[in-house]
Order: structure tokens, then C-alpha cells, then sequence
């Protein structure tokens, strides 16, 4: 278990529903960041959040945005949800360490199913 | 769009056999990691190497990393059942954010 949490763990919307998706970090971290994976392909990179501020973001349009809040946890929300929205998001939690390596901790994720 | 390429992209062994996983990339890197999924859930931290890095060694991991190349191979020895799962590769590049871009992964198949 890596300690970080994710809800719900699915979710059925349908086109053009908006959703939220939550994501709480392990304890003493204070990034997290978002990735898309679909079936059969590698997880992509959608945002990131450090100390509540977007710290860089995805090739993903403005209809998905985020929160971070200030005990780190944070949000995903995407609107205008269409059929490719259609996947497993992950929410990864880390501390940035002065070297710039680090790891960063996945939680279980949010199967998203748009129909 | 994906910057590492694992291969192969399906592996079947019988167990007790080494598993071997192969990565490329297209950039300059700071490290690069791997990473375990079972089943389409959360990603499992395996290892990670430094771009000045040659070889680790974790358990029953041994990853190698050839910047010259943009290559990496990850090594499972005398695996087991338990071993099957999706193995991704992922590089991080630097900048001010620590974002990892992925490869498609290498689905792993142990047969007891």
C-alpha cells in the first residue's frame, strides 16, 4: 500500500456530464500529480500540483483542470466529458527531494466510463 | 504522446525462468524508473536509476540504463506466479516539474 487514495473507484457518467475525481496524498507529501491511461496504453501525464499551485500540465485541453488543497489532497475535474474521456486516472503523490529524483507513489485509481 | 517503447509487448515464461524487459526513449533524461500494475490498477514503484547510472540491483531487479543508446532493460530473475502484471518504463526528464512519461508497457505472463 503506498498510502495514497483515490475516489470513487468507478464511475459510469454520460456525454457531457461534468465529474470530480479525489485523491488523497501519503502523508508528508506535498505534489501530486494526474495521469490518463487508457486500455492498453501507458499512463499519461495530465497536470501537476505542488504546495496548491499547477506545477505543469499535459498535452490535455483546458476542460480538464485541478485543485490542490492545503492538506494536499486534490481534485480532478473534467467537463464536457466525451466517449475518449473513457479510462483509469491515476493520482501519484511525491516530495520533491533537492536532487530532483524522486518517486512518486500511485494510488489505485478511478475507472472513468463515459457512454 | 509516449516517449519510452517497451519490448517486447507480450512476454510468456514458465516460472523459475528470468524475464527480461526491454525500454527505449527519445529524450535526454534525469532518471528513469519502473513501474509494476497488476490487473489496470495502481502503479507499484520498482526501481529507479540515475541518468549517471549504469546497473542496480533491488531483490530480484536488475536494471540497466545506456543513455548513449536511450535504452534500458529490466531483468526479473527466477520469477514467480506473482510476477505477472504490466511493467511500464517510465523517464523523467527534468525541468520544474517532475513529470514521467510512459511507454506502453510489456505485459509479463508467468506460468506456474
Amino acid at each position: 500500500e503506498t498510502g495514497v487514495t483515490q475516489s470513487p473507484t468507478h464511475l459510469i457518467k454520460t456525454r457531457g456530464q461534468q465529474v470530480t475525481l479525489r485523491c488523497s496524498s501519503q502523508s508528508g507529501h506535498n505534489t501530486v500529480s494526474w495521469y490518463q491511461q487508457a486500455l492498453g496504453q501507458g499512463p499519461q501525464f495530465i497536470f501537476q500540483y505542488y504546495r496548491e499551485e499547477e506545477n505543469g500540465r499535459g498535452n490535455f485541453p483546458p476542460r480538464f483542470s485541478g485543485l490542490q488543497f492545503p492538506n494536499y489532497s486534490s481534485e480532478l475535474n473534467v467537463n464536457a466529458l466525451e466517449l475518449d474521456d473513457s479510462a483509469l486516472y491515476l493520482c501519484a503523490s511525491s516530495s520533491p527531494q533537492a536532487t530532483g529524483q524522486e518517486t512518486q507513489y500511485f494510488g489505485p485509481g478511478t475507472r472513468l466510463l463515459v457512454l | 504522446s509516449q516517449q519510452g517503447e517497451e519490448d517486447p509487448q507480450a512476454l510468456s515464461i514458465q516460472e523459475g525462468e528470468n524475464a527480461t524487459m526491454n525500454c527505449s526513449y527519445k529524450t535526454s533524461i534525469n532518471n528513469l524508473q519502473w513501474y509494476r500494475q497488476n490487473s489496470g490498477r495502481g502503479l507499484v514503484h520498482l526501481i529507479l536509476i540515475r541518468s549517471n547510472e549504469r546497473e542496480k540491483h533491488s531483490g530480484r531487479l536488475r536494471v540497466t540504463l545506456d543513455t548513449s543508446k536511450k535504452s534500458s532493460s529490466l531483468l526479473i530473475t527466477a520469477s514467480r506466479a506473482a510476477d505477472t502484471a504490466s511493467y511500464f518504463c517510465a523517464t523523467e526528464g527534468g525541468g520544474s516539474n517532475y513529470k514521467l512519461t510512459f511507454g506502453k508497457g510489456t505485459l509479463l505472463t508467468v506460468n506456474p
